[in-house]
């Protein structure tokens, strides 16, 4: 059973396209995530949800819109992709103050 | 602003060896810090959680310190295997931070050789 799981894993569009990734956890965590990798690895916090309410959201482009129906779901939709928005995206879930669970990540490559 | 370190540099270490990583973080005071291991393709793997008030844990294979006086953890793999070979990463998180943003550094790559 996958703890975390997102889809799609890979994703190709064109610049202008709205797209969406679905997150969905099975660990009955409180809170999810959405992080950002870069191509030079880094992880970046994009926001957080806890029981379906937004806690953290950061200097995030109002293109990226979360969306979460439920503690188990939080989705990340993007409008009008842009080439920069191309990166490795990670859903992730935890309890409170402890390690998190991540998903396999999703591959967004805007072209 | 908030930096947290790590080597860039790839370690490259025998097998059976003991490989120890740096993780240094300024304008910070985290609750706790975390290790984390990546596999290429794959999402990170949470590995140990160490808190502020705790001075090292272990977990296996695995040890951790934590000097909030430094400002630095170590992390340690002892008795090192070629499935240790992933890109490690350390987090931080707590009061200086909105709950629940965990901070993760920019990875130091372990390559294990036989």
């Amino acid at each position: 059973d996958t703890a975390v799981s997102q889809t799609p894993k890979y994703l190709v569009t064109q610049m202008g396209n709205d797209k969406s990734i679905k997150c969905e956890q099975n660990l009955g965590h409180d809170t999810m995530y959405w992080y950002k990798q870069d191509s030079k690895k880094f992880l970046k916090i994009m926001f957080s949800y806890n029981n379906k309410e937004l806690i953290i959201n950061e200097t995030v482009p109002n293109r990226f819109s979360p969306k979460s129906p439920d503690k188990a779901h939080l989705n990340l939709h993007i409008n009008s992709l842009e080439l920069g928005d191309s990166a490795v995206y990670f859903c992730a879930s935890s309890p409170s103050d402890y390690g998190y669970t991540f998903g396999s990540g999703t591959r967004l490559t805007v072209v | 602003s908030q930096k947290i370190e790590q080597n860039s540099e790839a370690l490259n270490i025998q097998e059976g060896k003991t490989a120890t990583l740096t993780c240094n973080y300024t304008n910070y005071s985290p609750a706790y810090l975390q290790w984390y291991r990546q596999d290429p393709g794959r999402g990170p793997v949470f590995l140990l959680l160490i808190r502020e008030n705790e001075k090292e844990k272990r977990k296996e294979r695995l040890k951790v310190t934590f000097d909030t006086t430094l400002k630095q953890s170590l992390f340690h793999i002892t008795a090192s295997q070629p499935a240790d070979s992933a890109t490690y990463l350390c987090a931080l998180g707590g009061p200086t931070d909105s709950w629940g943003k965990l901070q993760f550094g920019t990875g130091t790559q372990v390559v294990v050789t036989p």
